[in-house]
Parts: structure tokens; C-alpha cells; sequence
């Protein structure tokens, strides 16, 4: 099944304590993205990715880093979380600049 | 800057009372319009993508229209299995993958 998947699906953690959360497709998309969804502000994107080894920064990046080292894989990071990152977080990948993206589940992640 | 609005927040419906969501953009110039649906939980499905003024899609109860400087997305005979948040983004012309995205419209279909 041709699908965007993140790990974990829940994750509470403490301010400070560095963490990745992973996404992975397998439909050999070369265009690769991550969002954050908060209430009354919508989807904003932190980063994306035209290729491997090719990011740039969406309209969010402060506070995250992203590496894309192979074709099917996208971590998020965030070195050093604040509450201010709890949120809900949605990868995403696409075949080509001007289709749709396919978003995986998402993670909720808080941060206390 | 790139923005997107769209309308109502929240639509309440009977079953088959067919209406309209809208998304009003500014953008400096469109390479492509979609419309997602969300529901509760989950991420977003995407549903059309228009590229340019006068273009029209349609996937069974919904269709999806554009002008220059909005988009409709229109359910005909609504369903209660419609029901979910409707997501209006536009990417740029020269804006790599960068997507701005609506608010959404709430769709509440009741039997």
C-alpha cells in the first residue's frame, strides 16, 4: 500500500531532551515535507525537500532540523524542544513539484 | 506574501442540501490550487488540483472550480460520510514546494 509513515503517533517529552521523529514513504517521491497543524493558525510548513540532500526552509524552521539522506526518508529534528513545539506534525511526499501531496497520520507531540 | 482565506469557518448541512466552500488567494502568480479534506485525526487526503482560471474538477459529490482570485469547492446531495474540515492551499509560480494553506471549513452534514 503506497503510504507516508511516521513514528511515533504520540510522544510526551520534556523540554530540553532531544528527539526525531521519523517519516517514510514508499512511493519513490523525490519531493518531501514537514507541517505543523495548531488550532487557529492551520497548516504551516517547516521544511521540505526537492532530492536528496537538497532541504530548504518552509515558514516555521526555527527551532528544527531535517536531514534527507536517502529518497524514501525524512526525519524531523528537534535539538532542543520547547513547550512552544507541542503540536500536531504531518510529513508529506510527492511525485512532483505541482502534485498532490500524500500526508502521513501524523504526530502529536507534547512537549511539558 | 502568500495568502489564503477561506469560507465559512464552519457550514452545517441537512442530508442533499447542496452548497459551497470557498477559498479567496493572493498569491504572485498560481502554479496550483488544491483542495485537501481532513478528517478528526488524521491527515489530510488530498482531493483536486486546478493550474490555471476556467479550470473545473470533479470527483463524485464534489467539484472544484477556480477563478483568478478564488476557488469553490461545491457538494452537490451532501452525504453524512462528507463531513470533515475542507483545506484550501496554493503554491506559488518560482515557490519550490512551498504550500500555504487555509484555515479550512468545518463541514458538519447531519441526517
Amino acid at each position: 500500500e503506497a503510504q507516508v509513515t511516521q513514528n511515533p503517533r504520540y510522544l510526551i517529552t520534556v523540554t530540553g531532551k532531544k528527539l526525531t521523529v521519523t517519516c517514510s514513504q514508499n512511493m519513490n517521491h523525490e519531493y518531501m515535507s514537514w507541517y505543523r497543524q495548531d488550532p487557529g493558525l492551520g497548516l504551516r510548513q517547516i521544511y521540505y525537500s526537492m532530492n536528496v540532500e537538497v532541504t530548504d526552509k518552509g515558514d516555521v524552521p526555527e527551532g528544527y532540523k531535517v536531514s534527507r539522506k536517502e529518497k524514501r526518508n525524512f526525519p524531523l529534528i528537534l535539538e532542543s524542544p520547547s513547550p512552544n513545539q507541542t503540536s500536531l506534525y504531518f510529513c508529506a511526499s510527492s511525485l512532483a513539484p505541482n502534485y498532490g501531496y500524500t500526508f502521513g497520520s501524523g504526530t502529536r507531540l507534547t512537549v511539558v | 506574501e502568500d495568502q489564503v482565506t477561506q469560507s465559512p469557518e464552519a457550514l452545517r448541512l441537512q442530508e442533499g442540501e447542496s452548497s459551497s466552500l470557498n477559498c479567496s488567494y493572493t498569491v504572485s502568480g498560481l502554479r496550483g490550487l488544491f483542495w485537501y479534506r481532513q478528517d478528526p485525526g488524521k491527515g489530510p487526503e488530498f482531493l483536486f488540483t486546478l493550474y490555471s482560471a476556467g479550470e473545473e474538477k470533479e470527483k463524485e459529490r464534489l467539484k472544484a472550480t477556480l477563478t483568478k482570485k478564488e476557488s469553490f469547492l461545491h457538494i452537490t446531495a451532501p452525504k453524512p460520510e462528507d463531513s470533515a474540515t475542507y483545506l484550501c492551499a496554493v503554491q506559488a509560480v518560482g515557490g519550490a514546494q512551498k504550500l500555504v494553506f487555509g484555515q479550512g471549513t468545518r463541514l458538519t452534514i447531519n441526517p
